[in-house]
């Protein structure tokens, strides 16, 4: 049961355009979302997180979206740069005891220079 | 600050082996997380460790168990090994149950 799920697993944009990866969600308990990146050969790298409270959180060229009713997360990354083609792994989890993020299976982005 | 090391980088196994990897957490951490990415997946929780007992574990055998020492270091031990354990092993570090992750750059395990 895949309960975060990046239906898109790759994505090209030229560069200087915007990059918007979706993410969808099925457990109505995750409260906390989070954006990974991730190169080859290296481990995940936080990007950026929201809390469920919150419907957008933003961080210099990078903006995380939260549509609750819809279980529907984005990024949005602009101006998108070469150095941003990467993995880039949704991921949720439920606040509280411990912490098991779940992730999705990750989106490829390639950014065209 | 140091960040989280994994070793060794790569292992090849054959079936039915038994294998130990381990993980160094950032420094401050106390919260140790072990994952199982296999090819084309995201990370999958197999367990978390805080201050030297297991706090939570998904969806994994017993086969796969763990240890966290004082310094907050930590093993993951997979016994009886078979094809499918064949992943990247990504182990990560946080300064408490709920706070974000610092991944180190996994164990890439073979099992022949």
């Amino acid at each position: 049961d895949q309960q975060v799920k990046q239906n898109s697993p790759s994505l090209s944009v030229q560069e200087g355009r915007i990059s918007i990866l979706n993410c969808d969600y099925t457990n109505s308990m995750f409260d906390y979302f989070l954006w990974y990146k991730k190169y080859p050969a290296e481990g995940p790298t936080f990007l950026i997180s929201i809390s469920s409270i919150k419907d957008k959180n933003e961080d210099g060229r990078f903006t995380v979206f939260l549509n609750k009713s819809a279980k529907h997360l984005s990024l949005h990354i602009v101006p998108s740069q070469p150095g941003d083609s990467a993995v880039y792994f949704c991921a949720a989890s439920v606040s509280g005891g411990y912490q098991k993020v779940t992730f999705g299976t990750g989106t490829k982005l390639q950014v065209i220079p | 600050e140091t960040g989280v090391t994994q070793s060794p980088t790569h292992l090849i196994k054959t079936r039915g082996q038994q294998v130990t990897l381990r993980c160094s957490s950032q420094s401050g951490h106390n919260t140790v997380s072990w994952y199982q990415q296999a090819l084309g997946q995201g990370p999958q929780f197999i367990f978390q460790y805080y201050r030297e007992e297991e706090n939570g574990r998904g969806n994994f055998p017993p086969r796969f168990s763990g240890l966290q020492f004082p310094n907050y270091s930590s093993e993951l031990n997979v016994n009886a090994l078979e094809l499918d354990d064949s992943a990247l092993y990504l182990c990560a570090s946080s300064g408490g149950t709920n706070e974000k992750l610092f991944f180190g750059s996994g164990t890439q395990l073979s099992v022949l």
